[in-house]
């Protein structure tokens, strides 16, 4: 069982370019969130999504666009990445609300 | 008011200590508090969870106490282990915010052989 897979591992980008980071999760959770980790300031959420074709922003969405197409994937869209978007960024999936989120092993990202 | 407000930043104890990590909300709507374990270089881990209809809750040498009137959790560990170093978050939930997990700001913990 994968449950949450996350690709790239690690990704440098320059300012100014875009890339998407992939997440797949293969629990058929509905529920998918997208989060970034910034040292000594826990985790914050940037996009959730509780079902195929349903996405809506959470605490800090500017810079970021997500799409569901699928039950199994939610890739996160970075648009001209800028140097305050370097973090860790962490997919998870849960079967449904108030339930144990599972984590991907996370994106590390550099904008420089 | 949807803050989780975590302490202390880091801590450091000695192997058979028990290490103690408060939280503190203020929203008295959270309905689900959560800790998740995180080791270097993976994504968080469920580790325990509470509800508000019970104070305390244990799972193997990991224990949650849970004060409802003070609005504060904290989470034990027994016989503490150099494995248990890690970071360790707290967070809470509610049915009005879709039960999007809000979280404390993270602690790490160094467990000393």
């Amino acid at each position: 069982n994968a449950g949450v897979t996350q690709t790239p591992k690690f990704r440098i980008l320059k300012i100014g370019q875009s890339m998407t980071l992939q997440c797949t999760q293969d629990m058929n959770h509905n529920y998918m969130y997208w989060y970034r980790q910034d040292p000594g300031m826990g985790l914050k959420l940037i996009y959730y999504s509780v079902g195929a074709g349903i996405t809506d922003k959470g605490e800090v969405p500017n810079g970021y666009n997500v799409s569901r197409s699928t039950t199994e994937d939610f890739p996160l869209r970075l648009e001209l990445a800028a140097p305050s978007q370097t973090s860790v960024y962490f997919c998870a999936s849960s079967y449904g609300t108030g339930g144990e989120a599972f984590f991907g092993q996370g994106t590390r990202l550099t904008v420089v | 008011q949807q803050q989780v407000k975590q302490s202390p930043q880091s801590l450091i104890v000695q192997k058979g200590g028990i290490p103690i990590i408060n939280c503190a909300y203020e929203n008295t709507a959270f309905d689900y508090f959560p800790w998740y374990q995180q080791f270097p270089g993976k994504g968080p881990a469920l580790l325990i969870a509470i509800r508000p209809d019970v104070s305390e809750k244990k799972e193997g040498r990991f224990t949650i106490s849970f004060n409802k009137s003070a609005k504060q959790f904290s989470l034990h560990i027994m016989d503490s282990q150099p494995g248990d170093s890690a970071t360790y978050f707290c967070a809470a939930s509610n049915m009005d915010s879709n039960y999007q997990l809000i979280w404390g700001a993270g602690t790490k913990l160094i467990i000393k052989p």
